[in-house]
């Protein structure tokens, strides 16, 4: 199993430009989430979902869009860049919102 | 008040040397609660549960205190390996999504 896989691992993009971050589990589970953390900001939660079809806002929704047409994927769409949304970006997929996240291993972005 | 507080370190500490972590929670009704190893710039991991009668899994034991809703993580005979940002984290009930600490550092020094 692979566990939880994002695509890409790093890009550069320039403000005003828009990109699209794929999270892949393939641990069949119900929830996914999405985080950004920066330094001595910690993990901050973005949007998840709690099945497919389903999203919902996080602590940190502004200036991000979210789909989950398949369990398996949740993707998180930036529709104008900017250079406050630098940051790792991390998804995370659990059994239910209770239990243990198994997180992907980053998404680097940088926006100039 | 923020939700998940702790101490952000660095703690910095021998080999050998027992360390200990504390992290307390707001919500009284939280209801889960983990701690998570993050090693600098990898994905976070779970470390262990923690359950409300204390649990240990070799030389780390993580304790409950809801009365004085905090949570602790001791660690014995610290390894250099074991150099990381511990995260506490907890989740209020049923279905609702965990909430992270910002983390506290360690470094253990040969």
């Amino acid at each position: 199993n692979a566990g939880v896989t994002q695509t890409p691992k790093f890009r550069v993009l320039k403000t005003g430009q828009s990109m699209t971050l794929l999270c892949a589990q393939d641990m069949n589970h119900e929830y996914m989430y999405w985080y950004r953390q920066d330094p001595g900001m910690g993990l901050r939660l973005i949007h998840y979902s709690v099945g497919e079809g389903t999203t919902a806002k996080g602590e940190v929704p502004d200036g991000y869009n979210v789909s989950r047409l398949k369990k398996q994927n949740f993707l998180l769409g930036l529709e104008s860049a900017a250079p406050s949304q630098t940051s790792v970006y991390f998804c995370a997929s659990s059994y239910r919102g209770r239990y243990e996240q198994y997180f992907g291993p980053g998404t680097r972005l940088t926006v100039t | 008040r923020k939700e998940v507080e702790q101490d952000p370190g660095p703690f910095n500490v021998p080999e050998g040397a027992t360390v200990a972590f504390n992290c307390t929670y707001s919500n009284s009704a939280s209801q889960s609660f983990f701690w998570y190893r993050q090693d600098c710039r990898k994905e976070p991991k779970l470390l262990m549960s923690v359950y409300s009668s204390g649990n240990e899994d070799g030389r780390f034991t993580a304790q409950l205190n809801r009365a004085s809703q905090y949570i602790s993580l001791l660690i014995r005979d610290s390894k250099l390996s074991d150099s990381a940002t511990y995260l506490c984290v907890v989740t209020l009930s049923g279905n609702t999504p965990l909430v992270f600490g910002k983390g506290t550092r360690l470094s253990v020094i040969a």
